[in-house]
């Protein structure tokens, strides 16, 4: 079957790290850019993040940019995001998802997604 | 960054009629605009990619149309599994990808 699964969500004080896993399954992993959504509770969809399908380049939104990094295991078939100093505006749930175009320029069409994983920021 | 405008808010519709979400982009994005579906509690679902391509395995009473700053959604014959929240996204400016608001569909 074709899914990502994501896990690592929890709750975290402010200022702190987690770390956000995305397994990949019934797909060749390796040819597909990959990203990160999140969506606070009740509100929309944000982008937060992306990876090339190689790893050798990535990007981020600016409001998570030099907090975060994305970075993926090929070997592993996963995707992850590392998320540090975390403040309460981080609060959401976080989706993975697959770019729809395979090979090394990807597109930005988000047409796989993960059932996503709550973060919560709170003291 | 490219902002995108989405239009109404809220809709309240009827089974059977035809519905119409609009999105306006703060530039010229050419064709380079998605819409996706969420329903509560779970993950959005790409429905049309690229201003007006079905995504496989929609049903054809989901539609899509527009260029450059203007765009509009469509379904055809509104269904109760169709209650939902829908978003366009945009992405002419990467690696920044941009999300409407949202339109919550009711019946």
């Amino acid at each position: 079957e074709v899914q990502l699964v994501e896990s690592g969500g929890g709750l975290v004080q402010p200022g702190g790290s987690l770390r956000l896993s995305c397994a990949a399954s019934g797909f060749a992993f390796s040819r597909y850019w990959m990203h990160w959504v999140r969506q606070v509770p009740g509100e929309g969809l944000v982008w937060v993040s992306r990876i090339y399908n190689d790893g050798t380049r990535t990007g981020y939104a600016d409001s998570v940019l030099g907090r975060f990094t994305i970075s993926r295991d090929n070997a592993k078939n996963t995707l992850y995001l590392q998320m540090n100093s975390l403040r309460d505006e981080d609060t959401a749930v976080y989706y993975c998802a697959r770019d729809k175009r395979p090979g090394h320029y990807g597109s930005g069409i988000f047409d796989l997604w993960g059932q996503g994983t709550l973060v919560s920021v709170s003291s | 960054d490219i902002q995108m405008t989405q239009s109404p808010s809220s809709l309240s519709a009827s089974v059977g009629d035809r519905v119409t979400i609009t999105c306006q982009a703060s530039q010229d994005i050419n064709i380079y605009l998605n819409w996706y579906q969420q329903k509560p509690g779970k993950a959005p679902k790409l429905l049309i990619y690229d201003a007006s391509n079905l995504e496989a395995g929609v049903p054809s009473r989901f539609s899509g149309s527009g260029f450059g700053t203007d765009f509009t959604f469509t379904i055809s014959s509104l269904l109760p599994e169709d209650i939902a929240t829908y978003y366009c996204q945009q992405y002419d400016n990467l690696p920044q990808y941009t999300f409407g608001q949202g339109t919550k569909l009711e019946i």
